[in-house]
């Protein structure tokens, strides 16, 4: 059962477009959302977060969108940059679950110059 | 800086052999680190809950005989793959929550069971 779903396994954009990730969850509990970057060889690391009672939260080029009732997030980048190429996962948690975060499969994002 | 230091990051072993992957918070003691599995095009996935000085957590589904966890120290916890088979071959990545309630993520380490 897949709870957090990112339904594009890839992206490609060019250089200073915008790029938008887009996330699905199914869990109503959900309360907390996140969007986590990869490097190859690396781990994760944390980018951007998004509280339910909000539905933005904008930090630079990165730009986080919540919709509650279509239960979908969205991570808008611009202008994308080559450096931006990583894997992108988004994650969500429950409060009454501890804090476990939840993963989708993630999203190749490829900047082309 | 890394603030999580986990290593090897590649590992290839025999069938039946036992594999042990640590999990090192730099930065600040951490009362409750992650494991984490992630099959290829697969969602990463929470295995156990690893609490320092007690009995880790284990999610459904994650036997833990097989996949042993010590958090011995505020800094180190230790999975160990028991008795690997192939179908254990996967990306194994520890995390921790800082201060801040972030998680921190190690680089993982990529076993491959022959």
């Amino acid at each position: 059962d897949q709870q957090v779903k990112q339904n594009s396994p890839s992206l490609s954009v060019q250089e200073g477009r915008i790029s938008i990730l887009n996330c699905d969850y199914t869990n109503s509990m959900f309360d907390y959302f996140l969007w986590y970057k990869k490097y190859p060889a690396e781990g994760p690391t944390f980018l951007i977060s998004i509280s339910s009672i909000k539905d933005k939260n904008e930090d630079g080029r990165f730009t986080v969108f919540l919709n509650k009732s279509a239960k979908h997030l969205s991570l808008h980048i611009v202008p994308s940059q080559p450096g931006d190429s990583a894997v992108y996962f988004c994650a969500a948690s429950a409060g009454n679950q501890g804090g476990k975060l939840i993963f989708g499969q993630g999203t190749e994002l490829s900047v082309k110059p | 800086g890394a603030v999580v230091s986990q290593h090897p990051s590649r590992v290839i072993c025999k069938s039946g052999t036992s594999v042990k992957i640590e999990c090192r918070s730099l930065d600040f003691q951490a009362t409750t680190m992650f494991w984490y599995r992630q099959f290829p095009k697969k969602s990463l996935m929470l295995m156990a809950t690893s609490n320092e000085g007690s009995k880790a957590t284990y999610e459904q589904g994650v036997e833990k005989d097989k996949f042993l966890i010590n958090h011995a120290s505020l800094t180190l916890s230790t999975l160990t793959v028991t008795s690997a088979h192939p179908e254990d071959s996967s990306f194994y990545i520890c995390s921790l929550r800082g201060p801040n309630e972030k998680l921190f993520f190690g680089s993982g380490t990529q076993l491959s069971v022959l």
